[in-house]
């Protein structure tokens, strides 16, 4: 049982273009939601993150949108560089006193070409 | 310091063999992780470390031993392991404290390969 999804495996965006990831989920007790960016040979590196009580974050050219009704959440860059080439996972979290208990997303592959 | 340490970076052992990966971080982190990737797949949890006791085991076989000597280290130990083990086993850490959660810091992996 998926309880986050990545419906899509890949993504290509041109460069200084928008890439605009999307993320799905089916558990509405998720307080948290996280996206990570994954080279490879090379852990995760968090990115951004997003409570479920809000619907919007920015950092830089990252933006989280959140649509609670929906069960969806996106992550916008813009511009796209080539350095955003990577491995990209959607978490999401169910608290847990302090630590977290997150589940992955199945990823989406984005390429960004010069 | 934001740096989560793994070692060995690559592992290659028999079924029969004991071997351990260990993890290190010195960001004061409360809270250490291992985490399971198949190729292809997103990291799966195995086990949640907060204060060096274990808070989560997701139903992990016996043949996989975590253990937390101090609040710096995690190692995990594999016995009588099967090649479908094979994998990359991650490493992560993150505060603990109210009003997170924190975003977690992943080591590189350690990738296994079960003969």
């Amino acid at each position: 049982d998926q309880q986050v999804k990545q419906n899509s495996p890949s993504l290509s965006v041109q460069e200084g273009r928008i890439s605009i990831l999307n993320c799905d989920y089916t558990n509405s007790m998720f307080d948290y939601f996280l996206w990570y960016k994954k080279y490879p040979a090379e852990g995760p590196t968090f990115l951004i993150s997003i409570s479920s009580i809000k619907d919007k974050n920015e950092d830089g050219r990252f933006t989280v949108f959140l649509n609670k009704s929906a069960k969806h959440l996106s992550l916008h860059i813009v511009p796209s560089q080539p350095g955003d080439s990577a491995v990209y996972f959607c978490a999401a979290n169910y608290g847990s006193g302090g630590y977290q208990k997150v589940t992955f997303g199945t990823g989406t592959k984005l390429q960004v070409i010069p | 310091d934001t740096e989560v340490t793994q070692t060995p970076k690559h592992l290659v052992m028999g079924m029969t063999n004991k071997k351990s990966l260990k993890c290190e971080q010195h960001m004061g982190h409360r809270a250490m992780y291992w985490y399971k990737q198949k190729a292809k797949k997103p990291p799966e949890l195995m086990f949640v470390y907060s204060y060096e006791k274990l808070s989560i085991n997701e139903s992990v076989p016996s043949r996989f031993s975590p253990e937390c000597p101090n609040s710096s280290l995690l190692n995990l130990h594999l016995h009588a392991l099967q090649p479908e083990d094979s994998a990359l086993y991650l490493c992560a850490s993150s505060q603990l404290r109210a009003g997170g959660p924190y975003e977690q810091y992943f080591g590189p992996g350690t990738r296994l390969t079960v003969t």
